[in-house]
């Protein structure tokens, strides 16, 4: 399976955007990039995907680079409530494993 | 309307004993996944339901870890002869379908403590 590498941590600023990267240099054509975001003491929560093209949604927008084989995740105002471990995961389309496989993430301090 | 949910939220037994942890799954969602995560690491995967059978438990790490999804809803993770080593948070998640562009919705987890 491709792997994902990730920094171990990042600092923020309050109301300041963050940009979250992710390396995933042996991505196949048919994998989907998904990222998701675990609170502490929660489970994890899915945060947004893509495939090829850049995407946008309530919580955050994901910029996929031309060659696939990076990605960044974008918090446009970080605030306090985002704190967390951000996993930047790959899902092949086809495959039979239906499982995540989540690496360590990035964990995320956001300072007030 | 509901999340996942599981119970309970901590247990705390004793090395050898059988515990029986429980999640009940978002109404309507086919796949259902338990994962275990250990301090300071990702989530790991341990098994997956489709419907009431187990289509990949391949990351039950012995033949102490069973569990079952009789009628296609709730799920039951059992643990037999429990080991220190067991201590974890068991994650539960459900999907509408176990596609690569199913979102999986996780619940809170159970904490376990093996003594």
């Amino acid at each position: 399976d491709a792997k994902t590498t990730q920094p171990n941590s990042m600092e923020s600023n309050e109301e300041e955007p963050v940009h979250l990267p992710c390396n995933h240099s042996t991505i196949s054509g048919t994998d989907y990039i998904h990222w998701y975001r675990q609170l502490p003491s929660q489970g994890p929560e899915y945060v947004i995907h893509g495939l090829t093209s850049n995407v946008n949604n309530r919580m955050a927008s994901l910029a996929i680079a031309e060659d696939r084989k990076s990605s960044t995740l974008i918090l446009h105002r970080a605030t306090l409530r985002d704190a967390a471990v951000y996993y930047c995961i790959l899902r092949h389309l086809s495959g039979s494993a239906r499982q995540l496989t989540f690496g360590s993430g990035t964990q995320l301090t956001v300072l007030p | 309307g509901a999340g996942v949910s599981q119970t309970p939220s901590n247990k705390v037994t004793e090395k050898g004993k059988y515990v029986e942890l429980r999640c009940d799954p978002i109404s309507g969602h086919t796949a259902l996944y338990w994962y275990r995560q250990s301090l300071g690491q990702g989530p790991e995967f341990l098994i997956y339901f489709q419907g009431t059978g187990a289509a990949d438990d391949s990351g039950l790490p012995n033949d102490r870890f069973f569990a079952v999804r009789p009628e296609g809803s709730v799920s039951t993770l059992k643990i037999q002869r429990t080991e220190r080593g067991d201590s974890a948070v068991y994650l539960c998640a459900s999907s509408l379908a176990s596609g690569a562009i199913n979102e999986q919705f996780f619940g809170p987890g159970t904490r376990l403590t093996v003594l």
